[in-house]
């Protein structure tokens, strides 16, 4: 099970966008839409910021959206503040009970 | 409130054993399906191991089979996870974490000495 392939970094500015990529193949996210997307401030638990693709959990604000095209998952927050500063993970079912991580982004504001 | 707590992290030599234990609560335990999830210090999340909500289903990680036990009590609402043979590169923060990966603990950090 290779890891899903997110960038290192990415970055933006006080109320803009920033979209955050998670690529796998078609036995995981291309096969399946149980992508899930999670938050992790350091030294902290992650935290589950939208599943199944696009759904949020309550009390995930709706700035936070996922959305999936062929074997790429994304990420999308807008309207940056300075708490959505943190590393984010997808993470893909990926068939016979097995899951994968992606490797892992790094957001700046 | 959904909680997981889990115990059992320490330091152990390579080659060794340890059990985590995850006590769960604020949900039904029974009805949910379970996973641990790893991250190595300054490194990603590994997802390890998935246990059904009866216990008759297991699956592991490539890089855990044939090492690592996952299984439950649900008259105690309490997940565990048996590691033996423990190596070097085990060395993380274990994570007990609910279906569909939506609630977490804090972790227990394992750590192997070589």
């Amino acid at each position: 099970q290779s890891a899903l392939t997110q960038p290192p970094s990415a970055s933006g500015s006080p109320g803009q966008s920033v979209t955050i990529s998670c690529t796998g193949t078609s036995s995981d996210v291309g096969d399946y839409n149980y992508v899930s997307w999670y938050q992790q401030h350091p030294g902290k638990a992650p935290k589950l910021m939208i599943y199944e693709v696009n759904k949020r959990p309550s009390g995930v604000p709706d700035r936070f959206s996922g959305s999936k095209s062929g074997n790429t998952a994304s990420l999308t927050v807008s309207g940056l503040q300075a708490e959505d500063e943190a590393d984010y993970y997808c993470s893909s079912y990926a068939g016979r009970n097995n899951y994968v991580f992606g490797t892992g982004t790094m957001v700046t504001v | 409130e959904v909680q997981l707590l889990e115990s059992g992290g320490g330091l152990v030599q390579s080659g060794g054993s340890l059990r985590l234990s995850c006590a769960a609560s604020g949900f039904t335990f029974t009805s949910f399906a379970m996973s641990w999830v790893r991250q190595a210090p300054g490194k990603g999340l590994e997802w390890v191991s998935i246990i059904s909500s009866t216990g008759g289903i297991t699956s592991y990680a490539d890089s855990v089979k044939g090492r690592f036990t996952i299984s439950r009590d649900n008259s105690k609402n309490t997940l565990y996870l048996k590691m033996n043979s423990l190596r070097a590169e085990d060395t993380a923060v274990y994570y007990c974490v609910s279906e569909g990966f939506h609630f977490w603990g804090q972790g227990t950090l394992v750590t192997v000495s070589s």
